[in-house]
């Protein structure tokens, strides 16, 4: 299974700050038909995750211009260029690679 | 616009069958588009993928290793729902369990069964 492992586990951020969380897979995630399958969700409290970021980079529908994702291979940066009160949550990093699917253990973070 | 909305037991005792399902609209589970993720989440284990059916052609139907020998998915084109089965349970199959929409991305996911295994 490809390992995700995602840093800092915690963060607490001023808003208006930016924040930066990084996930690491054990293996690459580029796949032969040139698309890297990493994933962003956001679960905010009390709900079911929600997409955040497509293969690496791509802002799902509706998602603010103020989250960028970025990377390659097996390194890989969610960034949140101002943060927000209403960003509170918990950001979980994924890969499609190959079965089964995993998850990084979540990073969740809060509003100083 | 997809929704999912999954209905089951919250209380499962342990060694029997938890079953739930996720009942989907705006699409069509047999669609050569779409596909039904099942995944858990618990503290000791965090987000879970447990297997997935999705119809190209025919039916391909998954399941994670770990769950392997317990699960069974279950698509319904009749009732456009696709069901989890997982079979003689314990206390750490307590979880919060999702379906999910979609083969490489997920989105959306359902509002999340909280299952209990407890006698």
């Amino acid at each position: 299974d490809i390992l995700m492992t995602q840093t800092p586990l915690s963060m607490s951020v001023t808003p208006g700050q930016p924040a930066s969380i990084s996930c690491k897979s054990s293996q690459s995630l580029l796949q032969s038909d040139g698309k890297t399958h990493l994933y962003w969700y956001v679960q905010k409290p009390g709900q079911s995750p929600q997409l955040l970021i497509s293969e690496v980079s791509n802002r799902f529908s509706g998602v603010p211009d103020r989250f960028s994702g970025s990377g390659s291979g097996t390194d890989f940066t969610l960034e949140i260029s101002r943060v927000e009160a209403e960003d509170v949550g918990i950001y979980y990093c994924m890969h499609t690679m190959q079965l089964p699917y995993t998850f990084g253990q979540g990073t969740k973070l809060d509003i100083k | 616009q997809v929704q999912l909305q999954q209905s089951g037991p919250g209380l499962v005792k342990p060694s029997q069958t938890l079953s739930l399902t996720c009942t989907i609209s705006g699409d069509t589970i047999s669609s050569n588009s779409g596909g039904c993720n099942w995944i858990r989440q618990s503290p000791s284990r965090g987000l879970e993928w447990l297997g997935r059916a999705f119809y190209r052609s025919q039916w391909h139907i998954h399941y994670a290793e770990s769950v392997k020998s317990r699960i069974t998915i279950n698509p319904d084109t009749s009732k456009n729902q696709v069901s989890l089965q997982l079979n003689s349970v314990i206390p750490e199959d307590t979880a919060v369990y999702y379906c999910a929409w979609g083969i490489n991305w997920f989105d959306p996911w359902g509002q999340g069964t909280l299952v209990t295994v407890s006698s």
